[in-house]
């Protein structure tokens, strides 16, 4: 079957560097997606690893590892906006996207 | 269009009416996709659409639940003898080609909020 696990809760101050993990389980694998959402709102895509190593974006970056089937999203420079629920996703070989429970990231001043 | 449109916004119904939901993906893309997303719960996904068939449908909970979409274009959910355990935000979603890579890179829209009283 196909299933992701991500920490629930993270806290973390405006300015500091924070890591959200990912481990997944599947049969047959596409990448690692991770998606962000504020309450109320739609999750907007961030970042795609469809091969292992790290992938920058701005302030953004993602890290696959398939041999561990585990990937991390990372946050720097935090501003209160960052906020939000952060979800990683992965397609497996069905071609519909199974997203993990979320992590809540919470930045405080 | 310029993103992926749901109307509406906002349903609220009772226990056992009908109710469709209807998207309106990004123009020339090709996969569209539909969610259900509870509090506090990552998306949970329902049915793919790749053009005007079903690609794979194996999300919907039970036959009270269909989607269409036969243009290849825009979609509509359809929930029969509605329940309250069907309240949630229905997310659809499109991308550009689907398939295994091309599912990765999803663009969703607002979501229609559904409460069943």
């Amino acid at each position: 079957g196909q299933s992701l696990e991500q920490p629930s809760e993270v806290t973390a101050v405006e300015g500091a560097i924070v890591q959200i993990n990912c481990t997944y389980q599947t049969s047959g694998f596409y990448g690692l997606s991770w998606y962000q959402q504020h309450d109320g709102g739609a999750p907007t895509f961030l970042s795609y690893n469809a091969l292992d190593g790290l992938e920058e974006t701005g302030r953004f970056s993602s890290f696959l590892s398939r041999s561990d089937s585990y990937g991390y999203l990372l946050l720097q420079e935090l501003q209160m906006k960052d906020s939000a629920s952060y979800f990683c996703a992965h397609s497996g070989n069905t071609g519909k996207l199974i997203f993990g429970q979320g992590t809540t990231l919470q930045v405080k001043p | 269009g310029a993103g992926v449109s749901q109307t509406p916004s906002n349903k609220v119904t009772e226990k056992g009416k009908y109710v469709e939901l209807r998207c309106d993906p990004i123009s020339g893309h090709t996969a569209l996709y539909w969610y259900r997303q509870s509090l506090g719960q990552g998306p949970e996904f329902l049915i793919y659409f790749q053009g005007t068939g079903a690609a794979d449908d194996s999300g919907l909970p039970n036959d009270r639940f269909f989607a269409v979409r036969p243009e290849g274009s825009v979609s509509t959910l359809k929930i029969q003898r509605t329940e309250r355990g069907d309240s949630a935000v229905y997310l659809c979603a499109s991308s550009a080609t689907g398939g295994g890579s091309g599912a990765n890179v999803l663009t969703f829209g607002a979501g229609s909020r559904l409460t069943v009283l």
